[in-house]
């Protein structure tokens, strides 16, 4: 079964920098949410889209923004990065209309130096 | 906001023993429990959820409970086997129903289950 596509796996950036993650839900599913995780902790969650919405904010900092196009797919677009942005961001997507359960990506590891 | 409180923060059991992993919430406003089971490098997988019109739901060897007076719920892993070592998050949010807004969940700390063979 199709699971939620993330991209890049991998990413490394210089303080101060600029990065955008991609999130393409799986199909069918009109929810994007985005989850942050430091080492060692759990997800705390950032922020979420209902067709094409913001629906809900969690503690995303003012430097990042995220949107959700028409196609469903997500970006979370992050800018001035600091060491402390450094962990696995991941994209989770459900099916509003149905069920509720959110399903995750595999995660992008972003690394601040 | 809602807290969530996981306990133990490490479990390590015999092989076909039992695992119980407990969590509590603070917002009665939460009316939808997931756990999930996050292995090292990957990311969390849903392996089963309970709404609050529900007490008790079972998959096979995984079930979990739920009590609403007292605002907790329980992960309970049968005949355990050494695939189940994994970390586990339960989790809560107010979105039971669909419509009902894409509201975030809020996980626990994590239990870091293992399973000795």
């Amino acid at each position: 079964a199709a699971g939620v596509i993330q991209s890049p796996r991998h990413l490394i950036k210089e303080k101060r920098e600029t990065a955008t993650l991609k999130c393409y839900p799986i199909p069918r599913h009109d929810t994007v949410y985005w989850y942050q995780q430091g080492p060692g902790q759990d997800p705390q969650f950032l922020i979420s889209f209902y067709e094409k919405m913001q629906s809900d904010k969690g503690s995303i900092p003012d430097r990042f923004s995220a949107q959700q196009f028409s196609d469903y797919h997500s970006e979370l677009n992050m800018s001035s990065l600091e060491l402390g942005d450094s962990a696995l961001y991941f994209c989770a997507s459900s099916l509003e209309g149905g069920t509720i359960e959110a399903f995750f990506g595999q995660g992008t590891r972003l690394t601040v130096v | 906001g809602e807290n969530v409180e996981q306990h133990p923060s490490t479990l390590s059991v015999q092989e076909g023993d039992s695992a119980v992993i407990k969590c509590t919430y603070s917002d009665s406003a939460s009316n939808y429990f997931p756990w999930y089971k996050q292995e090292l490098g990957k990311g969390p997988q849903l392996i089963i959820d309970i709404r609050s019109n529900v007490g008790e739901k079972k998959d096979q060897r995984i079930a979990v409970t739920l009590n609403k007076t007292a605002k907790h719920f329980s992960l309970h892993i049968t005949e355990t086997q050494p695939e189940d070592s994994a970390v586990y998050f339960c989790a809560a949010s107010t979105s039971m129903y669909s419509g009902g807004g894409a509201d975030g969940l809020t996980f626990g700390k994590g239990t870091h289950l293992i399973i000795q063979p």
